[in-house]
């Protein structure tokens, strides 16, 4: 079955301890995206990624990393996590072939940061 | 990038059809128009896309205004699943390696199907 995967789904946190939320996706997509979705702002772009190695900032990456080493994986990295980072994420992944690049997302991490 | 403009929230009955407006009136020639939709507790999933011409698919039918200032999702009969956040997007042509022509995300139309 066609899918991307998040993992963990849900988590809490406490300020400044390192996390790493996983996804992956098998459907060999070369695009992958992490938004962020808060109440009365809709999903916000966090990074994005083209393809292996190769990464960029979205609209909001601040205090977020990530890596592309595979081309089926996107983890996302929050170094030092504050409480604004309490949110819902959501990675998702697209073909760039073809003319609409539909975006597969996961299921969601619901992250809280005490 | 142009704007939609959705109505917070519309009710239908199960089983009725459902007609979804969206507004973009700013909409530039090679702007595709997304629909998106996200159940409860889960990530967006694609519902259907088209440029100038209607469009069908399984899941649900896009109508075209003729001067693609405005949209319709329609949803031919609501059933209880169907309530969810719907997503109307504009997007300046597909992505590419060299283009993150990114999904920008509105706050979307909430459904919510009667029994």
């Amino acid at each position: 079955e066609a899918q991307v995967t998040q993992n963990p789904r849900y988590l809490i946190t406490v300020t400044g301890k390192k996390l790493t939320v996983t996804c992956s996706q098998n459907m060999n997509h070369e695009y992958m995206s992490w938004y962020r979705q808060d109440p009365g702002l809709g999903l916000r772009q966090i990074y994005y990624s083209m393809n292996v190695e190769v990464t960029d900032k979205g609209d909001v990456p601040e205090g977020y990393k990530v890596s592309r080493k595979e081309k089926r994986n996107f983890p996302l990295i929050l170094e030092s996590p504050s409480p604004n980072q309490t949110s819902l994420y959501f990675c998702a992944s697209s073909t760039l072939r073809g003319s609409y690049n539909e975006q597969f997302f996961g299921p969601g991490t619901r992250l809280t940061v005490l | 990038d142009a704007k939609t403009t959705q109505p917070n929230s519309m009710e239908s009955n199960e089983e009725e059809p459902v007609h979804l407006p969206c507004n973009h009136s700013t909409i530039s020639g090679t702007d595709y128009i997304h629909w998106y939709r996200q159940l409860p507790s889960q990530g967006p999933e694609y519902v259907i896309h088209g440029l100038t011409s209607n469009v069908n698919n399984r899941m649900a039918s896009l109508a075209i205004a003729e001067d693609r200032k405005s949209s319709t999702l329609i949803l031919h009969r609501a059933t209880l699943r169907d309530a969810a956040v719907y997503y109307c997007i504009l997007r300046d042509g597909p992505l590419s390696a060299g283009n993150n022509r990114k999904l920008i995300w509105g706050l979307g139309t909430s459904l919510a199907v009667n029994p």
